[in-house]
């Protein structure tokens, strides 16, 4: 299986200040078909997870531009460029490039 | 637009099983699969398996040989199954669509299922 470490496990934020989240997987998700199914999802407390970015750096519709992805092969980072009070939860990375499909383990965005 | 509606709570006791239903709405049902996700409480999120939007199914090794997924397209509705639960199953199922770029873009609200004795 595909293994997905995210760091930092967690960042205390000052508003309006930009944070990094790292993607690291343990092979290349560079599909067969030459795509990279790398996502990157947002969880607030209580609520489903929300799908931020797929294909590394293509935001879903209704996305900020202040959330960037970017990387390759095994090495990927979200930044978010000014943290909003409502960015605050867990984010996750995720890879469907091969089955099982995984997620990293969650960083947690808070505000200072 | 595009919405993902499942069921209620569920308590199970160890040893039972547990459908939850996802009914899927403001899109073509059957040009999409459907993925489900579990979280145990205060854990990260957990893929369980999915049916592609052509049926096939693929489910991860943990839960092979006890979970079923299925879809009725007559109702735009998807199903987990999940057999012979433990405590360890207590846990928030969502469901989700899968896009064809394999992402997860619209969620349901969320399943709370707990096994108890």
């Amino acid at each position: 299986d595909i293994v997905m470490t995210q760091t930092p496990l967690a960042s205390a934020v000052t508003l309006g200040q930009p944070v990094a989240i790292s993607c690291r997987s343990s092979q290349s998700l560079v599909h067969d078909d030459g795509n990279t199914y790398l996502s990157w999802l947002h969880q607030r407390p209580g609520q489903p997870p929300r799908l931020l970015l797929l294909e590394i750096s293509k935001r879903l519709k209704g996305v900020p531009d202040r959330f960037t992805g970017s990387g390759a092969g095994t090495d990927f980072t979200l930044e978010i460029s000014r943290v909003e009070a409502e960015d605050v939860g867990l984010y996750y990375c995720m890879q469907a490039t091969e089955f099982p499909l995984t997620f990293g383990g969650g960083t947690m965005v808070e505000i200072k | 637009q595009v919405q993902l509606v499942q069921s209620g709570a569920e308590v199970q006791t160890p040893g039972a099983s547990v459908k939850v239903s996802c009914k899927t709405s403001g899109y073509t049902f059957n040009t999409y699969g459907l993925t489900w996700v579990r979280q145990v409480p205060g854990q990260g999120l957990e893929w369980m398996g999915w049916v592609a939007y052509n049926g096939i199914t693929n489910y991860a090794h943990k839960f092979q040989g006890r979970v079923t997924m299925t879809t009725d397209r007559s109702t735009s509705t998807g199903y987990l199954q999940l057999r012979s639960l433990t405590s360890d199953d207590t846990a928030v199922y969502y469901c989700a669509r899968v896009s064809r770029s394999k992402c997860f873009d619209h969620w349901g609200q969320g399943t709370a299922v707990t096994v108890s004795s």
